[in-house]
């Protein structure tokens, strides 16, 4: 497989537990949030996004949370599952660089291993 | 079905040797776009493209060349590869306009070694 885990930090958590992934981001005009799911071999897939002026979304299973005094963001899911082990990344939308086109900046990411 | 294909998946070159990866999409998106994945750094852009014949760099586009003829085709190219860009890379595309209701959709990435 793919070696992009090489240097993450891992979450290791049993089958049916809750798990809670963090991201710090690092822009405090970041208006925009998402979060990734990159299984190996893979390209990243969309999970579930936040706008700025929320503080909390759900989704299927996940929910994200937003903190913006502290700009940090996290993503929960609930009952994990051995087919939710992957490494997920965060990404933050920088608006008004790059000719007033939207930047994403991508996190590094986590790894989660789930066991049975 | 809606998918971002990457050819090829695994790349093995020697320094000098031109090479293209290719990328294509079906989904009729404006935007496209190449990153590269480094361990212990998120994904970086290369290049980017608003729409046909129009691209720009992205945050590292030393050493790549890209092309847009057609709306489904976004090729990377690589004039004269040297090892510092032996990397994960992966191609997106999406929908222009607002980023909130147009996610990117990636490929599956190409590995590339150049020795």
């Amino acid at each position: 497989g793919e070696n992009v885990g090489l240097h993450l930090p891992t979450l290791s958590v049993q089958e049916g537990d809750n798990s809670i992934i963090n991201c710090a981001y690092s822009n405090s005009a970041s208006d925009y949030f998402i979060w990734y799911k990159q299984e190996s071999g893979k390209g990243p897939q969309f999970i579930i996004d936040i706008r700025s002026n929320m503080d909390k979304r759900q989704g299927q299973r996940v929910t994200v949370l937003l903190n913006k005094t502290v700009k940090h963001l996290s993503l929960q899911i609930a009952a994990t599952q051995p087919g939710d082990s992957a490494v997920y990344f965060c990404a933050e939308n920088i608006p008004g660089e790059n000719t007033g086109f939207q930047k994403l900046v991508f996190g590094t990411g986590t790894r989660l291993l789930v066991s049975p | 079905e809606a998918q971002v294909t990457q050819n090829p998946r695994y790349l093995i070159t020697v320094t000098g040797k031109k090479l293209t990866v290719t990328c294509s999409q079906n989904m009729n998106h404006e935007y496209m776009s190449w990153y590269r994945q480094d361990p212990g750094l998120g994904l970086r852009q290369i290049y980017y493209s608003m729409n046909v014949e129009v691209t720009d760099k992205g945050d590292v586009p030393e050493g790549y060349k890209v092309s847009r003829k057609e709306k489904r085709n976004f090729p990377l190219i690589l004039e004269s590869p040297s090892p510092n860009q032996t990397s994960l890379y992966f191609c997106a595309s999406r929908r222009t306009g607002s980023l909130y209701n147009s996610p990117l959709h990636f490929g599956n990435g190409t590995r590339l070694t150049v020795t």
